[in-house]
């Protein structure tokens, strides 16, 4: 079982759509959650970065963690084209420690 | 503050050849990873640096990767005797190194392809 699943997409909406990104894993051992925005040719771009079991809101952006269901979620209100791109979950032990990665979802939202 | 920086964008050499990358972290932070990234696939742990001291090397770093960060300033990643199967993205990410929160910011990456 790998560390982390995560669906590869290809998730085409049409704009204004709300999107629901997901990620489950299976290392208890993770404490902090991160979701990462990547487009083509480009380094990943933090959107969200949290701690406990909720949700957290950040204008358009809402990550919500359950750990006891080891499934983290981003949902983004109101798609916009801009919005396409590959989107990365991360998880991380320790708060100053290396990252691991989902394989990422890539998002299209068309107009 | 213009964030993490590396040099070059893109590199493209032939198998056998030696390459250099240089990360250039957000000011003040301590704290700075590399990760390589193949296509389809999310960023993968190489090293990482607290100040000058590596801390820890995955074991996908093989005798031919070494980095440094002589100064506690930029970072160095450098492949002797590159193979094709060392084309990918390798990226540099950089934190304050904080306990508590500490998030990593990344830079653009470098290319590489091996011919």
């Amino acid at each position: 079982q790998k560390e982390v699943e995560q669906d590869p997409g290809p998730l085409s909406v049409p704009e204004g759509a709300i999107v629901s990104l997901n990620c489950t894993y299976s290392n208890s051992a993770f404490q902090y959650f991160m979701w990462y925005r990547q487009y083509s040719r480009k380094g990943p771009e933090l959107l969200m970065y949290t701690y406990s079991s909720g949700n957290k809101e950040d204008g358009r952006f809402t990550a919500q963690v359950d750990k006891s269901s080891k499934y983290i979620s981003l949902f983004i209100r109101d798609s916009q084209p801009s919005d396409s791109a590959t989107y990365l979950c991360a998880f991380s032990m320790d708060s100053s420690y290396k990252l691991i990665f989902g394989s990422g979802t890539r998002l299209l939202v068309r107009p | 503050d213009t964030g993490v920086s590396q040099d070059p964008r893109h590199k493209i050499t032939k198998r056998g050849q030696n390459v250099t990358f240089r990360c250039d972290p957000i000011s003040e932070h301590n704290r700075l990873y590399w990760y390589r990234q193949t296509l389809g696939q999310g960023p993968e742990f190489l090293t990482y640096f607290q100040n000058e001291a590596q801390l820890e090397k995955s074991r996908l770093l093989s005798d031919r990767f070494s980095a440094e960060r002589p100064k506690g300033s930029f970072s160095t990643l450098e492949i002797q005797r590159t193979e094709q199967g060392d084309s990918a993205m390798y990226l540099c990410a950089s934190s304050l190194g904080l306990a508590g929160t500490d998030e990593q910011y990344f830079g653009p990456g470098t290319r590489l392809t091996v011919t």
